[in-house]
Parts: C-alpha cells; structure tokens; sequence
C-alpha cells in the first residue's frame, strides 16, 4: 500500500470548514483513498472513500487532485464533536489488503 | 443501526491469568479484523478472518495469542498468559470482503498488572 503523509494536528473554529491534507504521491492507479477517524476512547470510524471523482457523504467530503497525488478531506461545518485523529489510508479494494494506520492528523475543534 | 459489539469493555487482571474479549461482528458481514492499540505502537492488526477461516495471523504473538471464530456471530481473542505488555485497547472489527469499509467495535481496555 501507497505511504501517506498527514499533519500531526491541525486546529478549526467551530463552525468553520474544516479541510485536512493528505499527500500519497506514491499512489498506484487501483489504490482508493480512505479516511476514517477516531474520537478519544473509542474505536476507529469510517468516513468516506474514493479512487478518482470528488466524493460527498453525510459526514464530509473528499476531493482527490487530478493526478492522485493528494487528497483533501473536507468537514464543512465542524462541530465540536469533530475533535478526533483522522487517518488517511490507500489501498486496493481487492482480496486481502489490510488497513494500514498511520499516525494521522489530530483535529482541535474550539469554540 | 447495526454495530460490532465487544466485551468486557474493561478488563483488569494479574499477570499469567487467562484472558478472553470476544466479538460480535455486523449481522451478514464475514470479514472480521482483531487490531490491538497502543500509545507506542497505534494500532496495529492481529489477525483477520474471511468466512470464518483465518487468513492471517501474522501479527498476533503465536505463543500466547490465539483467534477463532466459532460461528458467523462470534469471534474470540484469547491470551494465556498474559502479560503486562498486552495491557492495551483490543478493537474488533467487521466488514466484507475487499472493501476497506470496516466497522469497529467500542474496544476492550485490557490492563495486565
């Protein structure tokens, strides 16, 4: 699986949109990009997943550049319950390739 | 809401006893993942489960781990002995096959003294 970097934390105003980097430059054309998340003491969390188109869901939305290099994943109005690690993992989506977790971006939501 | 449960959620106990955290994958789900959290290691996969035959084990110690799924409702993480360094979270999670789209459990919070 392709390595991602990630910022080791990241602060947002509640209420603000909240945009949080992910680069994978080493990325294969078959890797889709996950992020999950983890609030403080309890498991992890899927959020959202896509391999080449911009994606929305109810908990946020994931834009992937052109060139699959990096991805953003976006929370448009945080809330203080967005306090959390988020992982960005790649992977392919086929037989077993287990998640591999990184060290992620801690999120401070303030009010 | 379909949720992956486990328990005990806590477990606090000597040094040598045997332990067992068990889990209850999402009803037709048949992947399950045991992964184990530390503060120095994150998290990390034990083992993984397809249709109820392990596939992979490789991150489990074998001398005093071990991982079995009884039937399509349960899966079972039992260490003996145990020893302080296995104090930690223990996550289960469920999913299906080759989709990374996995569920996680609350945890167990095991300390060994």
């Amino acid at each position: 699986d392709a390595k991602t970097t990630q910022p080791p934390s990241m602060d947002c105003a509640e209420g603000r949109a909240a945009n949080l980097p992910c680069n994978h430059s080493t990325i294969s054309g078959n890797e889709y990009v996950y992020w999950y998340r983890q609030i403080h003491s309890q498991g992890p969390q899927y959020i959202i997943h896509g391999l080449k188109n911009n994606e929305t869901n109810e908990m946020a939305s994931l834009i992937i550049t052109e060139d699959r290099k990096s991805s953003t994943l976006i929370l448009p109005h945080a809330t203080l319950r967005d306090t959390a690690v988020y992982y960005c993992i790649v992977r392919v989506d086929t037989g077993f390739q287990k998640l591999v977790f990184g060290t992620g971006t801690r999120l401070l939501v303030s009010p | 809401d379909a949720r992956v449960t486990q328990t005990p959620r806590h477990k606090v106990t000597e040094m040598g006893q045997e332990v067992t955290m068990r889990c209850q994958p999402i009803l037709g789900h048949n992947t399950v993942f045991w992964y184990r959290q530390t503060m120095m290691q994150g998290l990390e996969l034990l083992a993984y489960f397809r249709n109820r035959a392990p596939l992979d084990d490789s991150g489990m110690p074998k001398d005093r781990f071990s991982a079995e799924m009884p039937d399509a409702t349960l899966a079972t993480l039992k260490i003996q002995p145990s020893e302080p360094r296995d104090s930690a979270v223990y996550f289960c999670a469920s999913g299906l096959t080759g989709l990374g789209t996995q569920y996680f459990g609350p945890g167990t919070r095991l300390l060994v003294l």
